[in-house]
């Protein structure tokens, strides 16, 4: 099966700046979510979707972060005004659904490094 | 709260050799998820192994398994036979009752020829 695709694979912007990911999950998977790994972190949990539905975005910056999954599929992921401490790479990850199949791990896409300067 | 603690910054093992890295957690959920990833340097997250917590036998697949140790709260990760495509960044992992995983600061793993 086709894996998790993210684009673009790198992007550098300057500060201020706006700036969009786009993921798609594999077919099927109802379940998205979008982490930040910062260089030297684990990944950290910005947002996560069941179907087109938000179910956690506690850590999501939401004065300068959005995101959204039209029609439970694609989602995109937003940067506005970006920020220095933004630069991270950004990872979508799917899996099925919530809850069940809970002994299966995420599938990750290959992420986005942006650098802001 | 839930926290992963790794506390190997770093680790070297020598080809075809066993190694083990650690990783502690904490959580206040009764049925929680523990999983191991590794992340090369093409940046991908790479699922390796889960343990549930009601599971009594330790999880193993291939050369990973997992030393699970409920009361103390460990979840180590021991890989058997190391090869160099072994050498990447492992990251311990848990997921609790709101499903949310979260991912401890990782480890990297360095495999000598």
């Amino acid at each position: 099966e086709a894996g998790v695709a993210q684009s673009p694979r790198y992007k550098i912007i300057e500060k201020r700046q706006s700036v969009a990911f786009w993921c798609n999950p594999i077919s099927g998977h109802a379940t998205l979510y979008w982490y930040q790994q910062i260089l030297g972190q684990g990944p950290k949990l910005l947002i996560q979707f069941q179907n087109n539905g938000v179910v956690d975005d506690s850590q999501l910056p939401k004065d300068r972060f959005s995101a959204e999954r039209l029609k439970g599929v694609d989602s995109t992921l937003k940067i506005q005004p970006a920020k220095l401490e933004d630069s991270a790479v950004y990872l979508c990850a799917s899996s099925l659904v919530r809850g069940r199949d809970a002994n299966y791990g995420y599938t990750f896409g290959s992420g986005t490094r942006l650098t802001v300067v | 709260a839930q926290k992963i603690t790794q506390t190997q910054p770093g680790m070297f093992v020598q080809e075809k050799e066993a190694v083990t890295l650690d990783c502690t957690y904490d959580t206040s959920d009764q049925s929680y998820g523990l999983f191991w990833y590794k992340q090369p340097s093409s940046g991908e997250m790479i699922f390796l192994i889960y343990q549930g917590s009601y599971d009594e036998q330790n999880a193993t697949e291939g050369r990973y398994s997992l030393n699970f140790q409920k009361a103390r709260k460990s979840a180590n990760l021991v890989i058997s036979a190391s090869q160099l495509g072994d050498s990447a960044m492992y990251f311990c992992a848990m997921r609790g009752g709101g499903f949310k995983t979260i991912f401890g600061a990782g480890t990297r793993l360095f495999v000598k020829a």
